[in-house]
């Protein structure tokens, strides 16, 4: 079975602070995603990788930046956290590109709270 | 760009009755990807089915199915014999071309299953 998991299930930070959240994919995927989740906005791409050193912004990428110098691994980085990144991180992966179809796999989330 | 709505942002259900969730989506493109994904409380996101638009044939996966109105831009998702474990939040989700990019999430139906 295909696991993402994540480095935190919850974390509280203070506003200012520097964030890592990391993300670890076991499949050998060359895609991986970060997306937020919020109440009544659903879930939005913050940025995505499809390859190593590669990342590509996603939808809401303000305030936020990425790292992947290995495979499987994709880090997102809040350089100076603000309370309005309150929120459910998820991280997701899946195989590659130029195939018909790769399900995207998700990891259990990270309740990130900027105190 | 993509948008994706789902309408209807709670609905419950006795157990063993059939429900329909709603899904809209708009996109200019011809060929893409849509997708049921089940988030269950507190657990991991997976997916529930997936429909390809050139394919005509709605999907089906057990108790569950989708209604594909390609013209009308609809996608919604029919859970038959409903069943406890089926309470969860379900995002329809939209990709172009392959499936393999980004994907475009609805703001989600939280869904309960009543004993």
């Amino acid at each position: 079975d295909v696991k993402v998991t994540q480095s935190s299930r919850y974390l509280v930070k203070r506003t200012g602070e520097k964030v890592f959240l990391e993300c670890v994919q076991d499949m050998d995927h060359e895609n991986m995603f970060w997306y937020r989740q919020d109440p009544g906005l659903g879930l939005r791409l913050i940025y995505f990788s499809y390859d190593v050193k590669m990342k590509e912004k996603g939808d809401i990428p303000e305030g936020y930046s990425v790292s992947r110098e290995k495979k499987e691994r994709f880090s997102l980085i809040l350089e100076s956290a603000s309370t309005n990144q309150t929120s459910m991180y998820l991280c997701a992966s899946s195989l590659s590109t130029g195939q018909p179809y790769n399900e995207q796999f998700f990891g259990p989330g990270t309740r990130l709270t900027v105190l | 760009a993509q948008t994706v709505t789902q309408s209807q942002p709670e609905m419950s259900v006795q157990e063993a009755e059939t429900v329909t969730l709603s899904c809209t989506y708009d996109t200019s493109e011809n060929n893409y990807y849509l997708f049921w994904y089940k988030q269950p409380p507190s657990r991991q996101m997976i997916l529930v089915i997936r429909q390809e638009a050139y394919k005509q044939q709605n999907a089906t996966e057990n108790r569950f199915s989708v209604n594909f109105q390609k013209a009308a831009k609809s996608f919604s998702l029919k859970i038959s014999d409903s069943q406890l474990g089926d309470t969860a939040m379900y995002f329809c989700a939209f990709s172009p071309n392959f499936g393999n990019e980004k994907l475009t999430f609805g703001t989600g139906t939280r869904l309960t299953i009543i004993p």
